[in-house]
Protein backbone atom coordinates (compact mmCIF):
# COMPACT_ATOMS: atom_id res chain seq x y z
CA UNK A 1 0.00 0.00 0.00
CA UNK A 2 1.67 2.67 -1.40
CA UNK A 3 -0.64 5.93 -0.48
CA UNK A 4 -0.32 8.66 -2.58
CA UNK A 5 2.67 8.67 -5.00
CA UNK A 6 3.53 11.93 -6.84
CA UNK A 7 6.01 12.55 -9.42
CA UNK A 8 8.62 14.20 -10.53
CA UNK A 9 9.91 14.89 -6.75
CA UNK A 10 11.62 18.27 -8.41
CA UNK A 11 11.49 19.98 -11.35
CA UNK A 12 13.00 23.15 -12.97
CA UNK A 13 10.83 24.67 -15.60
CA UNK A 14 11.51 27.39 -18.00
CA UNK A 15 8.82 30.42 -18.52
CA UNK A 16 6.46 29.78 -20.81
CA UNK A 17 7.41 25.96 -20.95
CA UNK A 18 4.12 23.41 -20.01
CA UNK A 19 4.19 20.22 -17.80
CA UNK A 20 2.06 17.49 -15.69
CA UNK A 21 2.32 16.73 -12.37
CA UNK A 22 1.52 13.46 -11.59
CA UNK A 23 -0.76 12.11 -8.73
CA UNK A 24 -2.01 8.54 -7.90
CA UNK A 25 -3.37 6.78 -4.86
CA UNK A 26 -3.88 2.97 -4.08
CA UNK A 27 -6.56 3.53 -0.63
CA UNK A 28 -9.75 3.53 -3.33
CA UNK A 29 -10.23 7.05 -2.04
CA UNK A 30 -13.01 8.97 -4.27
CA UNK A 31 -11.91 12.80 -2.98
CA UNK A 32 -8.48 14.16 -4.50
CA UNK A 33 -6.64 17.45 -4.20
CA UNK A 34 -3.83 19.37 -5.18
CA UNK A 35 -2.42 22.37 -3.13
CA UNK A 36 0.58 24.12 -3.33
CA UNK A 37 2.98 25.74 -0.51
CA UNK A 38 4.71 28.70 -1.26
CA UNK A 39 7.70 29.56 1.11
CA UNK A 40 6.98 29.84 4.80
CA UNK A 41 3.08 29.77 4.12
CA UNK A 42 0.47 27.31 4.89
CA UNK A 43 -1.22 25.17 1.71
CA UNK A 44 -3.65 26.74 -0.49
CA UNK A 45 -6.25 25.05 -2.48
CA UNK A 46 -5.86 24.69 -6.38
CA UNK A 47 -8.14 21.87 -8.07
CA UNK A 48 -10.49 19.26 -6.24
CA UNK A 49 -12.39 16.33 -7.22
CA UNK A 50 -14.96 14.04 -5.72
CA UNK A 51 -14.66 11.23 -8.00
CA UNK A 52 -13.94 10.74 -11.38
CA UNK A 53 -15.03 12.56 -14.00
CA UNK A 54 -15.48 15.35 -11.78
CA UNK A 55 -13.51 18.17 -10.63
CA UNK A 56 -13.90 21.66 -9.33
CA UNK A 57 -11.55 24.90 -8.70
CA UNK A 58 -10.02 26.01 -5.17
CA UNK A 59 -8.68 29.03 -4.24
CA UNK A 60 -6.46 29.72 -6.99
CA UNK A 61 -6.96 27.58 -9.68
CA UNK A 62 -5.57 30.33 -12.30
CA UNK A 63 -2.62 28.54 -14.37
CA UNK A 64 -3.35 25.34 -13.74
CA UNK A 65 -6.09 22.79 -15.26
CA UNK A 66 -6.47 19.04 -14.02
CA UNK A 67 -8.38 15.85 -14.89
CA UNK A 68 -9.96 12.89 -12.89
CA UNK A 69 -10.20 9.81 -15.60
CA UNK A 70 -10.23 7.41 -13.10
CA UNK A 71 -10.41 6.99 -9.17
CA UNK A 72 -6.63 6.48 -8.66
CA UNK A 73 -5.10 9.49 -10.92
CA UNK A 74 -5.16 13.15 -10.68
CA UNK A 75 -3.02 14.97 -12.92
CA UNK A 76 -1.93 18.48 -12.40
CA UNK A 77 -1.25 20.41 -15.45
CA UNK A 78 0.36 23.89 -15.44
CA UNK A 79 0.19 25.72 -18.89
CA UNK A 80 2.96 28.27 -19.74
CA UNK A 81 4.39 28.31 -17.07
CA UNK A 82 5.42 31.80 -14.56
CA UNK A 83 7.78 32.26 -11.87
CA UNK A 84 4.64 33.11 -9.73
CA UNK A 85 4.00 28.86 -9.87
CA UNK A 86 7.19 28.61 -7.91
CA UNK A 87 6.10 26.60 -4.88
CA UNK A 88 5.80 22.96 -3.56
CA UNK A 89 2.81 20.85 -4.99
CA UNK A 90 0.98 18.31 -2.78
CA UNK A 91 -1.49 16.04 -3.79
CA UNK A 92 -4.14 14.52 -1.30
CA UNK A 93 -6.77 12.00 -1.28
CA UNK A 94 -9.48 10.92 1.32
CA UNK A 95 -12.35 8.74 1.44
CA UNK A 96 -16.17 10.32 0.60
CA UNK A 97 -18.01 11.78 3.11
CA UNK A 98 -18.44 15.11 4.94
CA UNK A 99 -18.54 14.38 8.75
CA UNK A 100 -16.26 12.92 10.69
CA UNK A 101 -12.52 12.19 10.74
CA UNK A 102 -11.68 11.99 7.24
CA UNK A 103 -8.23 13.00 7.17
CA UNK A 104 -6.56 13.64 4.17
CA UNK A 105 -3.32 11.32 3.38
CA UNK A 106 -0.84 13.85 1.49
CA UNK A 107 1.72 12.82 -1.09
CA UNK A 108 5.35 13.90 -0.50
CA UNK A 109 5.28 16.73 -2.84
CA UNK A 110 6.91 18.22 -6.01
CA UNK A 111 9.49 21.39 -5.85
CA UNK A 112 8.51 23.39 -9.00
CA UNK A 113 10.97 26.22 -9.96
CA UNK A 114 10.15 28.27 -12.73
CA UNK A 115 13.48 30.11 -14.08
CA UNK B 1 -15.30 32.44 4.24
CA UNK B 2 -13.84 30.34 7.10
CA UNK B 3 -10.54 31.53 7.89
CA UNK B 4 -7.88 30.09 10.12
CA UNK B 5 -5.35 32.01 12.19
CA UNK B 6 -2.03 30.77 14.03
CA UNK B 7 -0.61 34.04 15.66
CA UNK B 8 2.73 32.25 16.54
CA UNK B 9 5.31 31.89 13.90
CA UNK B 10 7.82 30.41 15.99
CA UNK B 11 7.82 28.81 19.35
CA UNK B 12 10.62 27.13 21.44
CA UNK B 13 10.46 24.42 24.47
CA UNK B 14 12.85 22.90 26.29
CA UNK B 15 12.61 18.69 25.99
CA UNK B 16 10.34 16.98 28.20
CA UNK B 17 8.02 19.73 28.79
CA UNK B 18 4.54 20.92 27.43
CA UNK B 19 3.86 23.84 25.01
CA UNK B 20 0.63 25.11 23.46
CA UNK B 21 0.70 25.67 19.99
CA UNK B 22 -2.63 28.35 19.11
CA UNK B 23 -5.30 28.41 16.75
CA UNK B 24 -8.23 30.19 15.99
CA UNK B 25 -10.66 29.94 13.42
CA UNK B 26 -13.65 31.72 12.16
CA UNK B 27 -16.91 30.23 10.72
CA UNK B 28 -20.55 30.26 10.81
CA UNK B 29 -20.77 27.10 9.95
CA UNK B 30 -22.53 25.01 13.09
CA UNK B 31 -20.72 21.76 12.03
CA UNK B 32 -17.01 21.35 10.64
CA UNK B 33 -13.83 19.79 11.53
CA UNK B 34 -10.37 20.68 13.14
CA UNK B 35 -6.97 19.23 12.14
CA UNK B 36 -3.52 18.98 12.94
CA UNK B 37 -0.74 18.25 10.85
CA UNK B 38 2.74 18.21 11.26
CA UNK B 39 5.21 19.26 8.59
CA UNK B 40 9.06 18.03 9.30
CA UNK B 41 11.94 19.40 7.80
CA UNK B 42 11.75 17.05 5.24
CA UNK B 43 8.48 17.84 4.10
CA UNK B 44 5.97 15.73 3.84
CA UNK B 45 2.38 16.47 5.89
CA UNK B 46 1.96 14.03 8.47
CA UNK B 47 -2.12 13.92 10.19
CA UNK B 48 -1.44 14.48 13.96
CA UNK B 49 -5.22 15.12 15.31
CA UNK B 50 -8.91 15.48 14.71
CA UNK B 51 -11.67 17.41 16.67
CA UNK B 52 -15.23 17.73 15.02
CA UNK B 53 -17.56 20.57 16.29
CA UNK B 54 -20.12 17.90 18.09
CA UNK B 55 -17.29 16.21 19.76
CA UNK B 56 -18.10 16.50 23.57
CA UNK B 57 -14.60 15.93 24.63
CA UNK B 58 -11.04 17.18 23.69
CA UNK B 59 -9.65 15.04 21.41
CA UNK B 60 -6.28 13.20 22.45
CA UNK B 61 -3.97 11.23 20.59
CA UNK B 62 -0.99 9.99 22.62
CA UNK B 63 1.16 12.87 23.58
CA UNK B 64 -0.68 14.85 21.66
CA UNK B 65 -4.70 16.61 22.69
CA UNK B 66 -6.21 19.55 21.36
CA UNK B 67 -7.71 22.18 23.64
CA UNK B 68 -11.25 23.19 21.83
CA UNK B 69 -13.10 25.68 23.07
CA UNK B 70 -16.05 26.72 20.86
CA UNK B 71 -17.52 29.59 22.30
CA UNK B 72 -13.79 31.06 21.94
CA UNK B 73 -13.18 29.82 18.17
CA UNK B 74 -10.10 27.81 19.27
CA UNK B 75 -8.46 24.50 18.68
CA UNK B 76 -4.93 24.48 20.56
CA UNK B 77 -3.17 21.71 20.20
CA UNK B 78 -0.49 20.55 23.38
CA UNK B 79 2.21 18.34 22.86
CA UNK B 80 3.09 16.94 26.18
CA UNK B 81 6.58 16.00 26.48
CA UNK B 82 8.26 17.23 23.84
CA UNK B 83 11.22 15.64 22.01
CA UNK B 84 13.65 16.45 19.95
CA UNK B 85 11.64 14.66 17.13
CA UNK B 86 8.90 17.59 17.52
CA UNK B 87 10.73 19.95 15.60
CA UNK B 88 8.82 20.87 12.39
CA UNK B 89 6.31 23.47 11.15
CA UNK B 90 2.50 22.56 12.67
CA UNK B 91 -0.77 23.36 10.59
CA UNK B 92 -4.07 23.88 11.90
CA UNK B 93 -6.71 23.34 9.10
CA UNK B 94 -10.46 23.39 9.04
CA UNK B 95 -12.87 21.56 6.92
CA UNK B 96 -14.63 23.74 4.50
CA UNK B 97 -18.69 23.35 4.26
CA UNK B 98 -20.51 23.13 0.55
CA UNK B 99 -19.13 19.41 0.16
CA UNK B 100 -15.64 18.02 -1.09
CA UNK B 101 -13.91 17.82 2.01
CA UNK B 102 -11.58 21.06 1.51
CA UNK B 103 -9.39 22.39 3.91
CA UNK B 104 -8.59 25.92 4.59
CA UNK B 105 -5.08 25.90 5.93
CA UNK B 106 -3.32 28.17 8.48
CA UNK B 107 -0.07 29.89 7.94
CA UNK B 108 1.96 27.48 10.22
CA UNK B 109 4.09 27.18 13.50
CA UNK B 110 7.43 26.64 13.55
CA UNK B 111 8.41 24.30 17.19
CA UNK B 112 12.16 24.29 17.92
CA UNK B 113 12.76 21.78 20.66
CA UNK B 114 16.13 22.42 22.44
CA UNK B 115 18.18 20.39 24.74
Amino acid sequence: NAGVTQTPKFRILKIGQSMTLQCTQDMNHNYMYWYRQDPGMGLKLIYYSVGAGITDKGEVPNGYNVSRSTTEDFPLRLELAAPSQTSVYFCASTRAGTSGNREQFFGPGTRLTVL
Amino acid sequence: AQKITQTQPGMFVQEKEAVTLDCTYDTSDQSYGLFWYKQPSSGEMIFLIYQGSYDEQNATEGRYSLNFQKARKSANLVISASQLGDSAMYFCAMRETGGGNKLTFGTGTQLKVEL
